[in-house]
């Protein structure tokens, strides 16, 4: 069975730390692994990874994907108190039998609450 | 707006009843994708519509559970005879879908959810 497991479930840190937030999988057929951010219901996109050791950078967020041991990591520098948040991992996957393959679907980890006090 | 939008926001029931939750997708986005959030548990995949083929539907939990999506734009799912455990966070995704290689453009807008609570 298909599977994203992500840790820590949840972390608490001081404006300013670092934190590293940890993704791996299993899955039968990968496709690209993608990172959200979830602050009240709906989640927003931060990062897609299709490809190993290439680091995808945002402002303080950077993330990088490892296809060999099956996971990828997400980096927040200088932490603000606005990165509180819940982080999600998923991964691509082929869907149903449709265009040959070509439908896709996300399997999504349970998250890691992430919170940043003063 | 143009973002993905949903209907109602919360929805209150009674175990028994049967709810409808809508989704309107972003104009131009041929794929729809359906989720659900229960407390504590990460985002579940329920059902995936591209243009007007047949949906897959390898993530619903049970046949109390259904979607339609009507003129390839809004979508509706159904849950029949609701139970306590159907309350959680219905979440609605839309993306453009397949690209011009062929292969599916994955960047999924979500809406804001249908918070429901059976009781």
């Amino acid at each position: 069975e298909d599977k994203v497991v992500q840790s820590p479930l949840s972390l608490v840190v001081h404006e300013g730390d670092t934190v590293t937030l940890n993704c791996s999988y299993e899955v039968t057929n990968f496709r690209s692994l993608l990172w959200y951010k979830q602050e009240k219901k709906a989640p927003t996109f931060l990062f897609m990874l299709t490809s190993s050791g290439i680091e995808k950078k945002s402002g303080r967020l950077s993330s990088i994907l490892d296809k060999k041991e099956l996971f990828s990591i997400l980096n927040i520098t200088a932490t603000q108190t606005g990165d509180s948040a819940v982080y999600l991992c998923a991964v691509e996957t082929p869907g149903g039998k449709l265009y040959g393959g070509a439908t896709n679907k996300l399997i999504f980890g349970t998250g890691t609450l992430l919170a940043v006090q003063p | 707006g143009a973002g993905v939008s949903q209907s109602p926001s919360n929805k209150v029931t009674e175990k028994g009843k049967d709810v409808e939750l809508r989704c309107d997708p972003i104009s131009g986005h041929t794929a729809l994708y359906w989720y659900r959030q229960s407390l504590g548990q990460g985002l579940e995949f329920l059902i995936y519509f591209q243009g007007n083929s047949a949906p897959d539907k390898s993530g619903l939990p049970s046949d109390r559970f259904s979607a339609e999506r009507t003129g390839g734009s809004v979508s509706t799912l159904t849950i029949q005879r609701t139970q306590q455990e159907d309350s959680a966070v219905y979440l609605c995704a839309s993306s453009l879908g397949r690209g011009v290689s062929g292969r599916a453009s994955n960047e999924q807008f979500f809406g804001p959810g249908t918070r429901l609570t059976v009781l």
